[in-house]
């Protein structure tokens, strides 16, 4: 089973609400990994999660909140967000974040949530 | 991180065999190739991944000469499903996946 599961799969909000997205793998990886992605656009790194602790930031605004309780879930906050944040927003995960070594350390995506800020 | 370069669109026809090719020419020792695929309103899918000289799947091939500046992705006999968008990326153990544009990639019957 290789399948990373993000839910909801659709979120419409406003400016003023709070939200969150959420990620859930059973594949025993210790990296997770969130993504901003705009239409006709390639995917754009925001967060990294090792072993439950943040190690990148990728200068995201504070209204993006990270989270990761445990190992097999990592959820994305949201608060105060602009029209502009709207987007498809990819989890990924992967054994640990030496990605590309010789144990073949792929990384796997989840199919998205779309977010639309009214 | 090491830059990569593709072109941003490519034509076939269903059955033809297509050739994506690469460039990253600072690519580091340490660094790996590796492909995704993805369609409209999904997820990058991993397609395929090598260090030097050829690796073949169910899916591709993937060609890396023995300089490393560059690297071919080939689909055998495409169908109008291919049709999707390939990122090539160049990396380091320790680090993300950083994408770069992309090769949007049309498959016509």
């Amino acid at each position: 089973d290789t399948e990373v599961t993000q839910t909801p799969k659709h979120l419409v909000m406003g400016m003023t609400n709070k939200k969150s997205l959420k990620c859930e793998q059973h594949m025993g990886h210790r990296a997770m990994y969130w993504y901003k992605q705009k239409a006709k656009k390639p995917p754009e790194l925001m967060f990294v999660y090792s072993y439950e602790k943040l190690s990148i930031n990728e200068s995201v605004p504070s209204r993006f909140s990270p989270e990761c309780p445990n190992s097999s879930l990592l959820n994305l906050h949201l608060h105060a967000l602009q029209p502009e944040d709207s987007a498809l927003y990819l989890c990924a995960s992967s054994l640990s974040t030496r990605t590309g070594g010789p144990s073949g350390n792929t990384i796997y995506f989840g199919e998205g949530s779309w977010l639309t800020v009214v | 991180l090491a830059k990569t370069t593709q072109p941003i669109s490519m034509d076939s026809y269903e059955g033809q065999e297509v050739n994506i090719t690469c460039s990253h020419n600072n690519i580091a020792t340490n660094d790996y190739i590796t492909w995704y695929q993805q369609f409209p309103s999904q997820g990058p899918r991993f397609i395929i991944q090598g260090y030097k000289t050829k690796v073949t799947n169910e899916v591709a091939s993937l060609f890396i000469p023995a300089d490393r500046k560059s690297s071919t992705l080939s689909l055998p006999r495409v169908s109008l499903s291919d049709t999707a968008v390939y990122y090539c990326l160049a990396y380091q153990a320790g680090t993300a996946l950083i994408f770069g544009k992309g090769t949007t990639l049309s498959v016509s019957s």
